[in-house]
């Protein structure tokens, strides 16, 4: 089973930033938060992944709680072409075990 | 082009028939991971191969089947077809320590 929930949709304008949020309270000392992306019925795509620290990269920002309970997701300028849904996994180290996707957050973005 | 490849793109057969999908991954990546998504469904983890072997298993049925050869690549083989099996099957790839999961862009089965 997912360890994680997020609200099931969100809508965000274009251009705007979308903040995505994630509770994933029973998270294990090692294990890491990653975001992954599914557009329409595309494979799902990496975006970030962190342990405590906060990330960003050329596609998005990943705040983590100091306590690790939970999380968001920011793309600083939402595009159409950001509409998609977005899985937050809880895992050990990636290539080790495999990924449990829950059931996402749909995010549309509206012009 | 994300690296893994996966073939055909689409299947049409008919129940009862056996099909293998094909997978394979992206250079120097040693696990495999199958994933099964139904309509409107999320992603169901079927079976994942590291380095030839069987790691983990998920809910994939007794009439499902995968190995992992020593090229690396993947075959999922698939019999005794029924109408609930159409889905979209996608294969990952990864290597330890390196961060993200790279998926093909997957095989849509229908069962007709």
């Amino acid at each position: 089973d997912a360890k994680t929930t997020q609200p099931p949709s969100m809508d965000c304008a274009e251009g705007r930033a979308a903040n995505l949020p994630c509770n994933h309270s029973t998270i294990s000392g090692n294990e890491y938060v990653y975001w992954y992306r599914q557009i329409h019925s595309q494979g799902p795509q990496y975006i970030i992944h962190g342990l405590k620290n906060n990330e960003t990269n050329e596609m998005a920002s990943l705040i983590i709680t100091e306590d690790r309970k939970s999380s968001t997701l920011i793309l600083p300028h939402a595009t159409l072409r950001d509409t998609a849904v977005y899985y937050c996994i809880v895992s050990v180290i990636q290539g080790a075990q495999k990924l449990v996707f829950g059931q996402g957050t749909r995010l549309t973005i509206n012009p | 082009d994300s690296g893994v490849t996966q073939t055909p793109k689409h299947l049409i057969t008919a129940t009862g028939q056996r099909v293998t999908l094909r997978c394979s991954p992206r250079s120097g990546d040693l696990s495999v991971y199958w994933y099964q998504q139904s309509l409107d469904q999320g992603l169901q983890f079927l079976i994942q191969y590291y380095n030839g072997e069987e790691r983990a298993k998920g809910n994939i049925l007794e009439r499902f089947s995968a190995q992992q050869f020593p090229d690396l690549h993947s075959e999922l083989n698939l019999s005794s077809l029924e109408l609930g099996d159409s889905a979209l099957y996608f294969c990952a790839s990864s290597r330890l320590g390196v961060s993200g999961y790279t998926f093909g862009s997957g095989t849509r089965l229908t069962v007709v």
